[in-house]
């Protein structure tokens, strides 16, 4: 079964902290994608990751992808209320143009 | 600039009324996409279409159905509307891997909440 899994699935922290969000996967997908979500509003791409190393950067969000161990993570530095939302990552559904999606995790910064 | 955008943004409706969700884009996307989201499921795949003429189920299609009869447009209609269909939908559109991109980024609509009474 396509599974992908994220986690943590809550995240609480404390502004100017660092964490990390990982997102693990059960395909051979090479290509993975990160996207933010802020409260009652709709999906916003963030990444995208196209081979094994990939390795972007937004601000204080980094993200990586590790095609072998099949593990995506992404990196927040020195985190901001501003970066509370909830993240999901997806990947794709070997020879079909589909995404499978995390169940996303819910970061929420306080002062 | 290109976008997706969704009707209505919000909507009740009671058991058993058929609605219908409409989804336009103007990214020229070949691929179409209508999800739910819900708390604790993450986002579900109702329907998809590859394009024009093309329509195919995804993991929770029951009780729902598209048509594609151009590129820009995919209404999505419960056909007899259930409380379990209370939920957020997001459409989504990207390009096909069949057009020569390697990557297949889904940009997605603002969503439509819809209420089932």
């Amino acid at each position: 079964e396509l599974k992908v899994e994220q986690n943590p699935l809550f995240l609480s922290m404390q502004e100017g902290k660092n964490y990390t969000i990982y997102c693990n996967y059960s395909t051979t997908s090479d290509r993975l994608y990160w996207y933010r979500q802020d409260p009652g509003k709709s999906l916003e791409s963030l990444f995208v990751l196209l081979s094994n190393g990939a390795v972007k950067q937004e601000g204080r969000l980094m993200a990586s992808l590790d095609t072998k161990a099949r593990l995506s993570t992404l990196h927040i530095t020195a985190a901001v209320h501003d970066l509370s939302a909830t993240y999901f990552c997806a990947v794709d559904i070997e020879n079909t143009d589909k995404l499978i999606f995390g169940t996303g995790t819910r970061l929420q910064v306080f002062p | 600039d290109a976008e997706i955008t969704q009707s209505p943004r919000h909507k009740i409706t009671e058991t058993g009324r058929q609605v219908t969700l409409a989804c336009h884009q103007t990214w020229n996307h070949n691929n179409m996409f209508w999800y739910r989201q819900d708390l604790g499921h993450g986002l579900r795949l109702i329907h998809y279409s590859y394009g024009v003429q093309d329509t195919n189920k995804g993991e929770v299609s029951d009780g729902y159905s598209v048509s594609r009869s151009n590129t820009e447009d995919l209404p999505l209609t419960l056909e007899s509307a259930a409380s379990s269909q209370t939920s957020v939908y997001f459409c989504a559109s990207s390009e096909s891997f069949s057009s020569g991109v390697n990557y297949n980024e889904q940009f997605f609509g603002p969503g439509t909440r819809l209420t089932v009474l």
